[in-house]
């Protein structure tokens, strides 16, 4: 029962273009959900992360939206440089600190951009 | 402050023996919980600790069993083990509960052959 999704195993995009990552969810009590992002020989990174009472989160070049009447979110990194190359896991938390409040994570997708 | 701590980093076992691997938290963080990563399955969450005690379970075989002391470094034990066992085995230490931006270790990285 996989309740977060990230249904492209690998994307590749030229330098200084749009990365775009997707991420589908299951659960409706789901109401925060973070990006993290993986390199090689190390543990995942926090990227950025949204609140459900919001649809949309900037911070710099990465930018996450949120739709929740789909269910889905996606991570927008512009413009795309060859360091964001990496692993890139999203995850989903529901209410409380009980079952509901653990983070359930993705398959991950691997990014690689190009010079 | 220095970040979380996982030991070892590598580790080879065979079939049926069992392993126990290790994390040191953040300074401060009273929350470490434990996941398998594999290809192609992301993050499989195992178990959360939080001031020693067990606070979420993930869905895996009871051979899996972890506890956390009282100065809130954890260990994860693993019995019997199986070729499927091999994995990223990350820890994440957070304030507390539920906390959302955690913070990971490098893993243990087990290979049962």
């Amino acid at each position: 029962d996989q309740q977060v999704k990230q249904n492209s195993p690998s994307l590749s995009v030229q330098e200084g273009r749009i990365s775009i990552l997707n991420c589908d969810y299951t659960n409706s009590m789901f109401d925060y959900f973070l990006w993290y992002k993986k390199y090689p020989a190390e543990g995942p990174t926090f990227l950025i992360s949204i609140s459900s009472i919001k649809d949309k989160n900037e911070d710099g070049r990465f930018t996450v939206f949120l739709n929740k009447s789909a269910k889905h979110l996606s991570l927008h990194i512009v413009p795309s440089q060859p360091g964001d190359s990496a692993v890139y896991f999203c995850a989903a938390k529901g209410p409380g600190s009980g079952n509901t409040g653990k983070l359930i994570f993705g398959q991950g997708t691997t990014l690689q951009v190009k010079p | 402050k220095a970040g979380v701590t996982q030991t070892p980093r590598y580790l080879i076992k065979t079939r049926g023996q069992q392993v126990t691997l290790s994390c040191s938290p953040i300074s401060g963080h009273r929350s470490v919980s434990w996941y398998q990563q594999t290809p192609g399955q992301g993050l499989q969450f195992l178990f959360e600790y939080f001031s020693e005690t067990q606070r979420n379970k993930g869905n895996f075989p009871g051979r899996f069993s972890g506890r956390q002391f009282s100065n809130s470094r954890s260990e994860m034990n693993v019995s019997t083990l199986e070729l499927g066992d091999s994995a990223l085995y990350l820890c994440a230490s957070s304030l507390g509960t539920g906390a959302a931006g955690a913070f990971f270790g490098q893993g243990t990285r087990l290979t049962v052959v």
